[in-house]
């Protein structure tokens, strides 16, 4: 089975604090996501990751920045936290040529 | 561009009777069409997918969809829902092929399952 980890599942952060969440998958695969989750507004695209060292913006980058130094690792770091980015945060991967994402648990951030 | 509608975004279904959570969507090129579940406070499972096979998907837990392209939907259904089934539940479909396979999700359908 597909596992996709991600470091915490709970986490309350200050505003203007630098944070960092992770995200781990062991299936080799090729491209990660990070998506935000918010009521009524199902699951937004903020980057992903087709390789080692490559990503794009996705539909709502801004306040976020992204690190892939390794295959199975893709770091999402909120560079100077604000209300407005508490949220659910997932992540998820998918291997070359195929659509299906297989999801970690998420990491609900309160930043308060 | 791509984009998933889900209507009700509160369903409420009596134990035992038939769920059916809706879903239209627009596409540019021929789609892929997926439905997600998400458990209180877990990640998303995939539910089943249409992949240009079979109109008919048959998923986990006795759920199944079919796409209809006449009518631009993938509407997924239950004959008997059952207490598990109460979570939330997304519609996604693919996007046009860019530097990685990316799906656009519907806003998400909270499924109520009254005993």
């Amino acid at each position: 089975d597909v596992k996709v980890t991600q470091s915490s599942r709970y986490l309350v952060k200050r505003t203007g604090e630098k944070v960092f969440l992770e995200c781990v998958q062991d299936m080799d695969h090729e491209n990660m996501f990070w998506y935000r989750q918010d009521p009524g507004l199902g699951l937004r695209l903020i980057y992903f990751s087709y390789d080692v060292k490559m990503k794009e913006k996705g539909d709502i980058p801004e306040g976020y920045s992204v690190s892939r130094e390794k295959k199975e690792r893709f770091s999402l770091i909120l560079e100077s936290a604000s209300t407005n980015q508490t949220s659910m945060y997932l992540c998820a991967s998918t291997g070359a040529g195929t659509y299906e994402q297989y999801f970690g648990p998420g990491t609900r951030l309160t930043v308060t | 561009a791509q984009s998933v509608t889900q209507l009700g975004s509160h369903v409420s279904v009596s134990e035992g009777a038939l769920v059916l959570l809706r879903c239209n969507y627009s596409s540019s090129v021929p789609p892929y069409l997926f439905w997600y579940v998400q458990y209180p406070n877990q990640g998303l499972q995939l539910l089943l997918k249409y992949t240009s096979a079979a109109t008919l998907v048959k998923g986990i837990n006795g759920f199944e969809a079919e796409f209809k392209k006449s009518e631009t939907s993938f509407h997924l259904t239950k004959p008997s829902a059952h207490m598990s089934d109460a979570a939330e539940y997304f519609c996604a479909v693919t996007r046009p092929s860019g530097s990685a396979r990316q799906l656009t999700f519907g806003s998400g359908t909270q499924l109520t399952v009254l005993p």
